[in-house]
């Protein structure tokens, strides 16, 4: 199995433009989440969600959007980039049992 | 406020044995992950406790003071390939992640 897969791997992006980080996990966890990690601050938890069809907001989501429309699937979207927003993004999910999290390989933005 | 404290980096010695504190203060407790981070990769889980005691896994053991807000990873006959960052992540009472900002470990020869 693939586990969780993140696309794309790095991307340069200019400041004011939008883009979709895509996340697809194929072990039918219910929790999904998405991360950002900046050097020295550890992992930052940006949106989740628990179930299809449902979100949250973690700690720092301001200029980032989720949707849930499947169980396999949960992009995350920049509106309008700028260039806090650089970044290592990681998707991760959780099984429901033990609420371990597993991560995807994680995307690295550069926006200037 | 919800606080997760490690140290930023510790150096220890091949074949040696070195351990990572990890103090918390957070809203709920449903347990206590460390992870391990090479540099550019993912996070990969090693270890969660919800019980006081040590779980041990191998080289690696973990152990867990719910009443002191405390856990430390235990780290014996250190190789090369343990150079990493370690990260303690606190589940809190919604069950989501609560992260420190981890601990780089460096193995010298």
């Amino acid at each position: 199995t693939a586990g969780i897969t993140q696309a794309p791997t790095s991307q340069i992006l200019a400041a004011g433009r939008s883009m979709t980080l895509r996340c697809t996990q194929d072990m039918r966890h219910n929790a999904m989440y998405w991360y950002r990690q900046d050097l020295g601050l550890g992992l930052r938890l940006i949106h989740y969600s628990n179930t299809a069809g449902t979100t949250g907001k973690g700690e720092v989501p301001d200029g980032y959007s989720v949707s849930r429309a499947n169980t396999d699937d949960f992009p995350l979207t920049l509106a309008s980039a700028v260039p806090s927003q650089t970044s290592v993004y990681f998707c991760a999910s959780s099984d429901s049992a033990t609420h371990e999290q597993f991560f995807g390989p994680g995307t690295r933005l550069t926006v200037l | 406020g919800q606080n997760i404290d490690q140290p930023t980096e510790m150096t220890a010695t091949e074949g040696a044995i070195v351990q990572i504190n990890c103090t918390y203060q957070t809203s709920g407790f449903n347990g206590l992950f460390w992870y391990q981070q090479h540099a550019g990769e993912a996070p990969t889980f090693l270890s969660y406790n919800v019980l006081d005691g040590l779980e041990e896994k191998g080289r690696f053991s973990s152990f867990l003071s719910r009443s002191k807000g405390y856990s430390y990873l235990l780290l014996k006959e250190l190789q090369m390939k343990d150079s990493a960052s370690y990260l303690c992540a606190v589940s809190d009472s919604n069950y989501q992640l609560i992260w420190g900002a981890g601990t780089k470990l460096i193995i010298k020869p």
